[in-house]
């Protein structure tokens, strides 16, 4: 069965550094999805992008964010100068599309560390 | 906006007993809802989905829930829990529009005894 695919699976980075997270989505789906979940807390939402643009993010996606889907493969997520509450493990979801009723699937996680 | 309680953070159950995880949800419009599992160090893997089709849902690994308006909520059950059950699991909610977000409830992690 197809799968989203996330790599790294564990990235360490010092505190103010960029750092890029990546994932090959499902082939043939169109809406991609990042979430993060903090040690112990809830998964939660970032950001959507559909036809290589943006259509929703949250108020934690803020201009430190970024996502590119720069090929017709890879989606990635940029975080341009980390922090130490940036540190969680952070899922990438592709969803099919046209329908609410299809489910997002997700991939395996990256554990961002900031030290 | 939508949200969702997932009441109990743990859960302990005997091998071959029931299972139930309950989960009440928040929505201003009739909601897809899911529940996901997480086992250690992997990622999170659907178990079944409500789309408004029929209100009793099964799922995988003979997990179902059923939707309940009235009460907003969409308890998960199994009928007899099995060593392999042990996992963390999340109910979410999302709109019907194709991009919407899923909202997830804190999650409640399954012990099994056995």
């Amino acid at each position: 069965e197809p799968e989203v695919t996330q790599t790294p699976s564990h990235q360490v980075t010092q505190m103010g550094q960029e750092v890029i997270l990546r994932c090959v989505p499902i082939s043939n789906h169109l809406y991609f999805y990042w979430y993060r979940q903090i040690l112990g807390q809830k998964v939660e939402f970032l950001v959507s992008f559909y036809n290589n643009e943006i259509s929703e993010k949250s108020e934690i996606f803020d201009d430190q964010f970024s996502v590119e889907r720069p090929d017709g493969s890879n989606f990635t997520l940029k975080i341009r100068s980390t922090k130490l509450e940036d540190s969680a493990m952070y899922f990438c979801a592709s969803r099919e599309g046209s329908q609410g009723l299809q489910p997002q699937h997700f991939g395996d996680g990256t554990r961002l560390s900031i030290l | 906006a939508q949200s969702v309680t997932q009441l109990g953070s743990h859960v302990s159950v005997s091998e071959g007993a029931l299972v139930l995880l309950r989960c009440n949800y928040s929505s201003s419009v009739p909601p897809y809802l899911f529940w996901y599992v997480q086992y250690p160090n992997q990622g999170l893997q659907l178990l079944l989905k409500y789309t408004s089709a029929a209100t009793l849902v099964k799922g995988i690994n003979g997990f179902e829930a059923e939707f309940k308006k009235s009460e907003t909520s969409f308890h998960l059950t199994k009928p007899s829990a099995h060593m392999s059950d042990a996992a963390e699991y999340f109910c979410a909610v999302s709109g019907k529009a194709a991009g919407n977000k899923l909202t997830f409830g804190g999650g409640t992690r399954v012990l099994v005894k056995p």
